[in-house]
């Protein structure tokens, strides 16, 4: 099975700043690698699909790049409603692999 | 809109049984896959279970495999997990998720907002 490993686990960041989120895959996933924003007691919400897609109704402060196993989500401007913990994802045949998550908080 | 409303959840004992379901509306329910979705408290997401649109194609995530049963009734846009022999381990935030599609990509794009499963003694 496909390990998805993210970094840092955790970090602190001030409102306005540029964030970096890394992901890496244990075998090649082409860009088959998605991102999600969860907040404190909130459902997981799609941010970016396919490695640098942005879905529909997510601001553009959010931007994914990557392809093979190293992948990269970025949020240009953190916003007050960023600080949550972020999970990257892979769909391999509807089985579904996250990564272990990256808590953002407040500096 | 889109909604999924999971249900069922509650406290139960090790070795028992619980069913959990999860009310879709908002979106031709029949169309879509769906997901069984995971989260112990405090930790991160964990994969359940999927079915397919019509129910053909099932799967499971090794660490429920043979105790839990994904099920959907598309006349009743209702999507089911029977969960059974369970185990303190099983104790999460259950999610049950919807599949889109796009640019040749698929992906959850909604998720309910969970149904709590407490299994202790």
């Amino acid at each position: 099975d496909i390990q998805m490993t993210q970094s840092p686990s955790s970090l602190s960041a001030s409102v306005g700043d540029r964030v970096t989120i890394t992901c890496r895959a244990s075998q090649t996933i082409s860009t088959y690698l998605d991102w999600y924003r969860q907040r404190p007691g909130k459902a997981p919400e799609l941010l970016i699909y396919g490695a640098s897609s942005l879905q529909s109704g997510v601001p553009s402060r959010f931007s994914g790049s990557g392809s093979g196993t190293e992948f990269t989500l970025t949020i240009s401007g953190l916003q007050p409603e960023d600080f949550a913990t972020y999970y990257c994802h892979h769909n391999s045949n509807y089985r579904l692999t996250f990564g272990g998550g990256t808590k953002v908080d407040i500096k | 809109q889109v909604q999924l409303v999971e249900s069922g959840g509650g406290v139960v004992q090790p070795g028992r049984s619980l069913r959990l379901s999860c009310a879709a509306s908002g979106f031709t329910f029949k169309n879509y896959a769906v997901h069984w979705v995971r989260q112990a408290p405090g930790k991160g997401l964990e994969w359940v279970a999927v079915i397919r649109y019509d129910g053909s194609n099932i799967d499971y995530g090794d660490s429920v495999k043979g105790r839990f049963t994904i099920s959907r009734d598309n006349t009743r846009n209702t999507l089911y997990l029977q969960m059974n022999s369970l185990r303190p381990e099983d104790t999460a935030l259950y999610y049950c998720a919807r599949v889109s599609g796009r640019d040749g990509y698929t992906f959850v794009d909604y998720w309910g907002q969970g149904t709590l499963v407490t299994v202790s003694s």
